[in-house]
């Protein structure tokens, strides 16, 4: 399972945190990623990050801001956002990446938390 | 930047029919292992995205076998063999050659 937390109402230009806690597999074996859907809008990759933490991509438009991060020792996984605008509305996935086994993909997906930025 | 883009963005099917979808990519999503990094996700209404097809062609484990993927180069397709009323949503297409980058989606209604 994965289970998104953090979301909430935001000013332009705050900063929030999302949390996704992992059970039930080895969080640390698998790359993660976050994905984010405005309202009434289709899905956009935001970032992932590599199982040890050693790399991290990011869609360009929050690149910078916003900063992906992961305690494997808590199967956790966050996302730090700074300098929130409101095209950053949406909710956001916690999504884990196979690469190999059974299936290449986003194989499992957290239920979303919603971010709202607004005045 | 790969930029995907589907076909059509709507479509009202017959259960028991068949129905088709296509997606296409700014560049080829060959990656150097000989395999094409493009994954087909369903969205049913008021749920989390799923997996259907991986490496343009592979089932997900539990899907299915209704459904298919085919494609090479830019050009690739979602069928489903016989639509069933379980199969409203919307199919995303995705590119994971280069981070990652989902299509507009196609909304599928019965």
């Amino acid at each position: 399972h994965l289970v998104e937390s953090g979301g909430g109402l935001v000013r332009p230009g705050g900063s929030l945190t999302l949390s996704c806690a992992a059970s039930g597999f080895s969080f640390s074996a698998y790359w993660m990623s976050w994905v984010r859907q405005a309202p009434g809008k289709g899905l956009q990759w935001v970032a992932d990050i590599k199982q040890d933490g050693s790399v991290k991509f990011y869609l360009e438009s929050v690149e910078g801001r916003f900063t992906i991060s992961r305690d494997n020792g808590k199967d956790s996984l966050y996302l730090h956002m700074n300098s929130l605008g409101v095209e950053d509305t949406a909710v956001y996935f916690c999504a884990r990446y196979s690469s190999g086994g059974s299936c290449v993909g986003f194989d499992l997906w957290g239920q979303g938390t919603m971010v709202t930025v607004s005045s | 930047e790969i930029v995907m883009t589907q076909s059509p963005l709507s479509l009202s099917v017959t259960p028991g029919e068949p129905a088709s979808f296509s997606c296409r990519s700014s560049q080829s999503l060959l990656h150097t292992n000989g395999y094409y990094l493009l994954e087909w996700y369903v969205q049913k209404p008021g749920q989390s995205p799923e997996l259907l097809i991986y490496l343009a062609s592979n089932r997900a484990p539990g899907v299915p076998d209704r459904f298919s993927g085919s494609g090479s180069g830019t050009d690739f397709t979602l069928k489903i063999s016989r639509v069933e009323a379980e199969d409203v949503g919307v199919y995303y297409c995705m590119q994971a050659l280069q981070k990652g980058t989902f299509g507009p989606g196609t909304k599928v209604e019965i």
